[in-house]
């Protein structure tokens, strides 16, 4: 199988503090997972590409001193958000990419975790 | 950014009947994917279509490919109340960073 984790699963905080999202891949190696955020009633939006052992890529709007990304492990990344908001409330998913044995090429799994939901209040 | 538009944006059907999904892209992509969220839940993957490939089925489920299109649609058939869920289709693009991007989504409601 392939199994990703998120922890916690919700997170509730005041204002101003700061909240970490983990997001493991239990039963295989990720070198590259990604960071995606959901509001209500939308759809997942992509918030950053993490990498193990390099920086992670942030998409076009995304406050990279906001949300720290850590990817220090090939089955570990790490979503803080930094100074959280009311605004920030919302639903956190992540996704592992399996390296699957080729390298290149149109196979590209990626497998999700069920989700963290912050509410900063 | 998003990749994907789909429509309708939210359907209703009968039990029994047959929905449909279309989910247009933008750029050029490796596969296709399909998933399932329940209301406030994780995703559950339904299918994965590759560029190379026109059609799968699992199940009750249909997915066709058109990539000449950037279009493909998600059939299910004889709907159940328990399909309820928002769908969504999510493509990889060619560029080689592997991020898959969303669709807006269909709210799919079949009543009992």
């Amino acid at each position: 199988g392939a199994v990703v984790s998120q922890h916690p699963s919700w997170v509730i905080c005041k204002s101003g503090t700061s909240v970490k999202i983990e997001c493991r891949s239990l039963d295989f190696q990720a070198t590259t997972m990604f960071w995606y955020r959901q509001f209500p009633k939308q759809s997942l939006m992509l918030m950053a590409t993490s990498n193990e052992g390099s920086k992670a890529t942030y998409e076009q709007g995304v406050e990279k001193d906001k949300f720290l990304i850590n990817h220090a492990s090939l089955t570990l990344s790490t979503l803080t958000v930094t100074s959280a908001h009311p605004e920030d409330s919302s639903f956190y998913i992540c996704s592992a990419r399996k390296v699957s044995g080729r390298a290149f090429g149109p196979y590209n799994e990626q497998f999700f975790g069920p989700g963290t939901r912050l509410t900063v209040l | 950014s998003q990749q994907g538009e789909e429509d309708p944006q939210a359907l209703s059907i009968q039990e029994g009947e047959n929905a449909t999904m279309n989910c247009s892209y933008k750029t050029s992509i490796n596969n296709l994917q399909w998933y399932r969220q329940n209301s406030g839940r994780g995703l559950v993957h339904l299918i994965l279509i590759r560029s190379n490939e026109r059609e799968k089925h699992s199940g009750r489920l249909r997915v066709t490919l058109d990539t000449s299109k950037k279009s493909s649609s998600l059939l299910i058939t004889a709907s159940r109340a328990a399909d309820t869920a928002s769908y969504f289709c999510a493509t990889d693009g060619t560029s080689g960073t592997y991020k898959y991007i969303f669709g807006t989504g269909t709210r799919l409601k079949v009543l009992a």
